[in-house]
């Protein structure tokens, strides 16, 4: 059974402070990591997908990075916009993980 | 290109009436999967459909159920709706419903029991 966990559960960060975000994983067989934001109310947005072991992909202020058993999702001078919750999900029917909740203070 | 869309985004109904969703995925996409969205167990997956046929199924009751129509658009029911059922529906949808496809995903149906 496919199993993902997200830590930290919150995060509180000032404005330009870097950090990352971490999602473990258990599968048997890696088909394809997901990365989502999802504000209050709204569906998730999809950020990146990862297909294999040292892949990284960018987008602005983010870094997406995986291994064989976790991936990162790194912050880089975060802004106040960027507080959302931050999900990780391995395969189709997805299997998500619980989530890291991100607050930016300016 | 539009996203997906889901109808309605807002519905209250009461224990032991039955509801039905709809979603509409991005044009060109045929694969659709729904999602329950909760505060105490997270996102959890239902079922997903492709090319009008369940290809892969969520651990949810019988309750639960769903299809695909010719054009892509999927429905989603649950019946004898209980309070437990409350929660944010979502549709997301892929091109070609592979493991490895990315799904959109919608904006959601709040679904409140009373």
């Amino acid at each position: 059974e496919d199993q993902v966990t997200q830590s930290p559960e919150a995060l509180r960060l000032q404005e330009g402070e870097s950090s990352s975000l971490n999602c473990s994983y258990t599968v048997s067989g890696l088909r394809g990591l997901f990365w989502y934001r999802q504000d209050p109310g709204k569906g998730p947005e999809f950020l990146f997908t990862l297909y294999s072991a040292g892949e990284e992909k960018e987008k602005e202020r983010l870094k997406a990075t995986l291994t064989k058993k976790e991936s990162f999702l790194h912050i880089t001078a975060p802004k106040p916009e960027d507080s959302a919750t931050y999900l990780c999900a391995v395969h189709r029917g997805l299997t998500f993980g619980g989530g890291t909740r991100l607050m930016v203070k300016p | 290109k539009a996203g997906v869309t889901q109808t309605p985004r807002y519905l209250i109904k009461t224990r032991g009436q039955q509801v039905t969703l709809s979603c509409s995925p991005i044009s060109g996409h045929r694969s659709v999967s729904w999602y329950q969205q909760t505060p105490g167990q997270g996102l959890q997956f239902l079922f997903e459909y492709f090319s009008e046929t369940q290809r892969n199924k969520g651990n949810f009751p019988g309750r639960f159920s769903g299809r695909q129509f010719s054009n892509s658009r999927s429905e989603m029911n649950v019946s004898t709706l209980e309070l437990g059922d409350s929660a944010l529906y979502l549709c997301a949808s892929g091109e070609a419903g592979g493991s490895a496809d990315t799904q959109y995903f919608g904006p959601g149906t709040r679904l409140t029991v009373l």
